[in-house]
């Protein structure tokens, strides 16, 4: 089956421990994207990345990295997590061009106390 | 002003009722229009592509106006499933590679019976 699989789904982490939120994918997408939403703002982008070693920021990559050492993972690192990171995460995939369809993963609910 | 802006809603209608959305963007480079539907904290999925001529799905019909930078979906014989969140889409044009995605913040739809 495709899909877009992000781990883990929910989490509740404390002022600057470093997690990890994974995202996998295996539809061979060049393409894939980090999200965050937040209420009355829609999703935003956080970063991206178009290949293997290639990755780019979105509207607010600002205390958030990623890393495309394969083509299928794009984990996004949050190395010294703060309250104003707490937020619904989504990962997503497509292939290149405007007209493909990004999917989405199932989301991350991250609380950051 | 937001790139993409939405109605937030909600919209309470009943069972059968047609109900029309509007979106109105800001990126005149802006190549491709999206419908995507978000239920309750689960994962944006894709309802429908929006093209130029206008496009129907069932009981989803999308319009695209370029010229005022609109874009419109209409639901006909609203069913109690179709209540969820409608995301407006449009791609960043050459901002993020043609892939980027610039959601709106959705407009809440409830059908009741």
């Amino acid at each position: 089956e495709a899909q877009v699989t992000q781990n883990p789904r929910y989490l509740i982490t404390v002022t600057g421990k470093k997690l990890t939120v994974t995202c996998s994918q295996n539809m061979n997408h060049e393409y894939m994207s980090w999200y965050r939403q937040d209420p009355g703002l829609g999703l935003r982008q956080i970063y991206y990345s178009m290949n293997v070693e290639v990755t780019d920021k979105g509207d607010v990559p600002e205390g958030y990295k990623v890393s495309r050492k394969e083509k299928r993972n794009f984990p996004l690192i949050l190395e010294s997590p703060s309250p104003n990171q707490t937020s619904l995460y989504f990962c997503a995939s497509s292939f290149l061009g405007p007209e493909n369809i990004q999917y989405f993963g199932a989301g991350t609910r991250l609380s950051v106390l | 002003r937001k790139e993409v802006e939405q109605d937030p809603g909600p919209f309470n209608v009943p069972e059968g009722a047609t109900v029309a959305f509007n979106c109105t963007y800001s990126n005149s480079a802006s190549q491709s229009f999206f419908w995507y539907r978000q239920d309750c904290r689960k994962e944006p999925k894709l309802l429908m592509s929006v093209y130029s001529s206008g496009n129907e799905d069932g009981r989803f019909t999308a319009q695209l106006n370029r010229a005022s930078q609109y874009i419109s979906l209409l639901i006909r014989d609203s069913k109690l499933s179709d209540s969820a969140t409608y995301l407006c889409v449009v791609n960043g044009g050459f901002s993020g590679g043609y892939n980027k995605l610039i959601f709106g913040a959705g407009t809440r739809l409830a059908v009741h019976p």
